[in-house]
């Protein structure tokens, strides 16, 4: 398996334009978990899905951030508009927690600025 | 609400030395996970080894062993044999419950090998 894919790796944004991160998640995982990681707030879960149903957003900063996942292999994180303070390494995870002993898996991350 | 403590943000040790990385949390809960995720500078993020809350036999990975401490509400993390390739951030992780759910992080202790 390929692992946990995100896209872009790289995003450099002006401020107020939206921002849309992509992940795939690893093919039979159940659980989808968006992170983000800062220098000022370390990682933190914005939100997690489960078969594809939000399960927690209470990470989710504000209503310029939505997160969906229209099937089991793809998920979306969006901002919009975009501001400096949202530049940060946003992760994508995923695991089966049954297979896994609750093992997440990560993905490469995409490093977010936006100017 | 569950918190994590990583009170060493840098620590250093010679190459094939033993160094101890420290972790307190706090929680109510009974049941839970605590793991050690790797982050080189890769910025990949690794898991390095996991404990469940109702076993009491400490978990060791090859150079890699905890001290988990219950009562104490404390998970240490010995690298032994140290090497070059163990340079990396290390964060510790909390997660409630036997079946999914979210990380919560400490701040993560930045751990350099020296030759």
């Amino acid at each position: 398996d390929a692992g946990v894919i995100q896209s872009p790796r790289h995003e450099v944004t002006e401020m107020g334009q939206e921002v849309t991160l992509r992940c795939k998640p690893i093919s039979g995982h159940d659980y989808l978990f968006w992170y983000r990681q800062t220098m000022m707030r370390g990682l933190e879960l914005l939100i997690y899905f489960n078969n594809n149903v939000p399960i927690d957003d209470s990470g989710m900063p504000e209503d310029r951030f939505s997160a969906k996942m229209p099937n089991a292999s793809f998920s979306t994180l969006k901002i919009q508009p975009s501001e400096p303070r949202d530049s940060a390494v946003y992760f994508c995870a995923s695991n089966s927690p049954g297979q896994s002993y609750n093992e997440q898996f990560f993905g490469p991350g995409t490093r977010l600025t936006v100017l | 609400a569950q918190t994590v403590t990583q009170s060493q943000p840098e620590m250093s040790v010679q190459e094939a030395e033993t160094v101890t990385l420290s972790c307190t949390y706090d929680t109510s809960e009974n049941n839970y996970y605590l793991f050690w995720y790797k982050q080189p500078p890769s910025r990949q993020m690794i898991l390095v080894i996991r404990q469940e809350a109702y076993k009491q036999q400490n978990a060791t990975e090859n150079r890699f062993s905890v001290n988990f401490q219950k009562a104490a509400k404390s998970f240490s993390l010995k690298i032994s044999d140290s090497q070059l390739g163990d340079t990396a951030m290390y964060f510790c992780a909390f997660m409630k419950g036997s079946q999914g759910g979210k990380l919560i992080f400490g701040q993560g202790t930045e751990l350099s090998v020296k030759p």
